[in-house]
């Protein structure tokens, strides 16, 4: 079935690093979703990306949909200590219009 | 409301009792979602209402998992006779498109 696989799991970084993180799947998807979790918090959509090759920006966040739509990547830029959380990736789940698969997530640390 | 409401955010109960998990979903939101997540995971789909007609409970665990939206807002998700494995965050999220929002959760103990 559908899955969605994000690299890495986790990440250490020092504040004012950028981040890179992606999104995989053997399938073709027509929207990759980006969300941010914080601690305690439910998932907050932070890009929605809806056609191959696009590539749109949110502040320092910067996400592309692959042309092959089969990946997604998600980069932050010159990272502060608010950046720290769990990034998902998600996307609609094939003949739905409603129901999404969800990645692991990449879970961000920002080293003192 | 201004966000997804959850309550309570902490329910802790023995096993074999029922809970009752409500939300309160943005105002104007036809579609509502819950979702169940396990630490370390993403949000894993549970069902789906569209104003009060649940679309898809394909989710549901088994049929211990109940839930319903009667008047097409506030929805509650029932688990009877609760075990330990149904101890998890349970979310709910609202929608007027593939942009979910999500509500803080309610962390549920199972002992």
């Amino acid at each position: 079935g559908q899955q969605l696989n994000q690299s890495p799991q986790s990440m250490f970084i020092q504040e004012g690093e950028d981040v890179s993180m992606n999104c995989t799947s053997s399938s073709i998807f027509n929207t990759w979703l980006w969300y941010k979790q914080d601690p305690g918090e439910g998932p907050v959509l932070l890009i929605a990306l809806y056609k191959a090759g696009e590539l749109t920006s949110n502040g320092r966040l910067t996400a592309q949909f692959g042309i092959t739509r089969k990946d997604s990547f998600l980069n932050i830029s010159a990272s502060i200590p608010s950046d720290v959380g769990i990034y998902f990736c998600a996307g609609p789940l094939k003949d739905s219009n409603y129901q999404l698969i969800w990645g692991a997530g990449t879970k961000l640390i920002i080293k003192p | 409301g201004a966000g997804v409401s959850q309550s309570p955010r902490y329910k802790v109960t023995k096993r074999g009792q029922d809970v009752a998990l409500r939300c309160d979903p943005i105002s104007g939101h036809v579609s509502l979602y819950w979702y169940r997540q396990a630490l370390g995971q993403g949000p894993e789909f549970l069902t789906y209402f569209n104003y009060e007609a649940q679309q898809d409970k394909s989710g549901l665990p088994n049929d211990r998992f109940s839930a319903e939206r009667p008047e097409g807002s506030i929805s509650t998700l029932t688990i009877q006779r609760t075990e330990q494995r149904d101890s998890a965050m349970y979310r709910c999220a609202s929608s007027l498109s593939e942009k979910l929002f999500f509500g803080s959760g309610t962390q549920l103990s199972v002992l």
